[in-house]
């Protein structure tokens, strides 16, 4: 079977970095990926990465190491905005769809 | 906006009954997957039709089915509903046979249900 393991909570204040990590157990992995969820809203694509190494999109990177099942997401200077659940998720061949962890829920504050 | 229409927004009905989700994938996109999201939970995969035929299926009950029409929106049936059963019930879609292949899935606003 496959599982995520990612922090519940994490709490950050306005402009700082935050470090958001994921651990995973799967056959057949092809890739990770980073979803944002705010509240009563539709998860959003962020990134993916199938490499090694450093993905960057503007605030956010993300981050992966195949060999140590590990990856992670990075924000720079946050906002109040990014205040939201923080997804990751394993692209399984296999399976042919996203499993997702259970999440983990950032809240910026002032 | 993702593109990806889901109807109804909310949906509030009782124990024993059946209700209907729909969900539009976005323009060109063959798959849909469905995914369960219950209260501060994760999402969990229920099932993917690509092109109108069913690809992989994941821990969908077997109270629940779903179906893709040749013009490619699909839906959702939940039956003998029960109280565990409320949930937000996302749809999602992709172009390719597995939305793998890039890591990203295109999500519709979810379908709120509660079941009293």
């Amino acid at each position: 079977g496959q599982s995520l393991e990612q922090p519940s909570e994490v709490t950050a204040v306005e402009g700082a970095i935050v470090q958001i990590n994921c651990t995973y157990q799967t056959s057949g992995f092809y890739g990770l990926s980073w979803y944002q969820q705010h509240d009563g809203g539709a998860p959003t694509f962020l990134s993916y990465n199938a490499l090694d190494g450093l993905e960057e999109t503007g605030r956010f990177s993300s981050f992966l190491s195949r060999s140590d099942s590990y990856g992670y997401l990075l924000l720079q200077e946050l906002q109040m905005k990014d205040s939201a659940s923080y997804f990751c998720a394993v692209a399984d061949m296999g399976r042919r769809a996203l499993t997702f962890g259970s999440g983990t829920r950032l809240q910026v504050q002032p | 906006d993702s593109g990806v229409t889901q109807t109804p927004k909310h949906l509030i009905t009782a124990t024993g009954q059946r209700v209907t989700l729909r969900c539009s994938p976005r323009s060109g996109d063959l798959s849909v997957y469905w995914y369960q999201q219950s209260l501060d939970q994760g999402l969990q995969f229920l099932i993917q039709y690509y092109n109108g035929e069913e690809r992989a299926k994941g821990n969908i009950l077997e109270r629940f089915s779903a179906q893709q029409f040749p013009d490619l929106h699909s839906e959702l049936n939940l039956s003998s509903l029960e109280l565990g059963d409320s949930a937000l019930y996302f749809c999602a879609s992709s172009a390719s046979d597995t939305g793998t292949a890039t890591g990203e899935l295109f999500f519709g606003e979810g379908s709120r249900l509660t079941v009293l």
